[in-house]
């Protein structure tokens, strides 16, 4: 079946450091990619998506490229803030349809200090 | 326009009783889906509805779940009895028809004793 894998964490980074978590998946055909991202006492929010092969997703400073070639994910931030600090989420979702489960990888806690 | 609500916030409550966890979607959006993070562990997908039909229940761990969605509204998650496993974090999200983006609410932190 489909899975995602994330790296662990935690990932403790001093501000303005350069941000690469990354996320690989198993899947058939080709998956729709997201990054979701929990801050403390919230809900999940979508970060960015990536529907096909190549496609970059950017969103607040944020990107991941679509690679197909080495089924990856990787999410990266040229300058973290301390206000970046959440867990973040990879997730797929099956291509056979546009209502589809999502798939999650175990989550990444990223923790950003002065 | 509202996001997607849950309630309780969170839930403590013994082995062997019962917790039903409540969510209301977006206004609109025909699919609703219930997932769970166990302790430190991935997001898991629990079942989906379209409307108030359930169209994939694969992810249901055993039948002591049930989850229904009256109206197509609201949906209702019954846990009965509830065992130590259950314990987590339970997530909704909702969706709209043709579009393949999910809105997630806060989630439900159900604890049990």
């Amino acid at each position: 079946g489909d899975s995602v894998t994330q790296m662990e964490g935690p990932v403790t980074l001093s501000e303005e450091a350069f941000l690469t978590i990354n996320c690989t998946y198993t899947a058939t055909g080709y998956p729709s990619l997201f990054w979701y991202v929990q801050y403390p006492g919230e809900g999940l929010q979508l970060l960015l998506k990536a529907t096909k092969a190549d496609d970059k997703g950017s969103n607040k400073g944020f990107e991941a490229t679509y690679r197909k070639e080495t089924t990856s994910f990787h999410l990266e931030k040229g300058s973290v803030q301390v206000s970046d600090s959440a867990v973040y989420f990879c997730a797929l979702s099956d291509p056979t349809g546009t209502a589809s489960k999502l798939t999650f990888g175990t989550g990444t806690r990223l923790q950003v200090t002065l | 326009e509202a996001g997607v609500t849950q309630f309780p916030s969170h839930s403590v409550i013994e082995k062997g009783q019962t917790v039903t966890l409540r969510c209301d979607p977006i206004s609109g959006h025909d699919n609703l889906y219930w997932y769970r993070r166990v302790m430190g562990k991935e997001i898991k997908f629990l079942l989906h509805f379209v409307k108030e039909s359930k169209q994939d229940e694969s992810g249901m761990p055993n039948n002591r779940f049930l989850a229904e969605r009256t109206g197509g509204t609201y949906s209702t998650l019954k846990v009965q009895p509830a065992e130590l496993e259950d314990s987590g974090v339970y997530f909704c999200a909702s969706s709209q028809s043709g579009i393949n983006e999910q809105f997630f609410g806060p989630g439900t932190r159900l604890t049990v004793l």
